[in-house]
């Protein structure tokens, strides 16, 4: 079945550094990764999805590159803020089963005043 | 409003007492799933339905049950809680191809 790698596992950065969070997924026929932000004691919120059909996706500061050829996919967060710290957590669909996500193993991001 | 609603959002228990968390969505979803989720581990799938009297197993079923009687209703059971079962324990739900909505999440504690 489909397996997702995160990494880092904790990654801290300067405001107005940008940050990048990498998956690596190993079903090549998945087609579909989301993007999940999880502020402390609250519960997992989609800021982002890409699907298998475009390599790049943007909204505002934050953005999504596809690699389907090397099975990896980036989460990229320009001009960070103190409230983009979180746990961010990659995702793919298990493409048997199209309701599945397989979780990576989620990043701590802190951004430093 | 569009929302996954569980139910309790805490609970401290102790080893053997049968417990169930509801989980209920207003978005006439399809898919329904039941994560757990520890330090380092992220998210695992514990069991998922996709669609009524349809249930399956997820990643991490052992210790768990799950019916689907109602679209809208997914209850999470653990018939004989154990220590090991201490997490924070997430419902969520969608249809087709839309991103999955997770509820607020519960925190069980067994003691």
């Amino acid at each position: 079945g489909e397996n997702v790698e995160q990494h880092p596992s904790t990654l801290s950065v300067q405001e107005g550094d940008s940050a990048v969070i990498k998956c690596t997924y190993s079903d090549s026929a998945s087609n579909y990764f989301p993007w999940y932000k999880q502020e402390l004691g609250k519960r997992p919120q989609l800021i982002i999805d890409i699907r298998s059909n475009v390599g790049e996706k943007k909204d505002q500061r934050i953005a999504v590159t596809l690699n389907k050829t090397a099975k990896h996919f980036s989460l990229h967060i320009t001009e960070t803020q103190p409230e983009d710290s979180a746990v961010y957590f990659c995702a793919a669909r298990d493409p048997s089963n199209t309701g599945k996500l397989i979780f990576g193993q989620g990043t701590t991001l802190q951004v430093k005043p | 409003e569009a929302q996954v609603t569980q139910n309790p959002r805490y609970l401290i228990t102790v080893t053997g007492k049968k417990l169930t968390v509801t989980c209920s969505q207003n978005m006439n979803h399809e898919y329904m799933s039941w994560y757990r989720q520890d330090p380092g581990l992220g998210l695992r799938q514990i069991y998922y339905s996709m669609n009524v009297e349809v249930t399956d197993k997820g990643d991490v079923p052992e210790g768990y049950k799950v019916s689907r009687k109602e679209k809208r209703n997914f209850p999470l059971i653990l018939e004989s809680p154990s220590p090991n079962q201490t997490s924070l324990y997430f419902c969520a739900s969608s249809s087709g191809n839309q991103p999955q909505h997770f509820g607020d999440g519960t925190r069980l504690s067994i003691l």
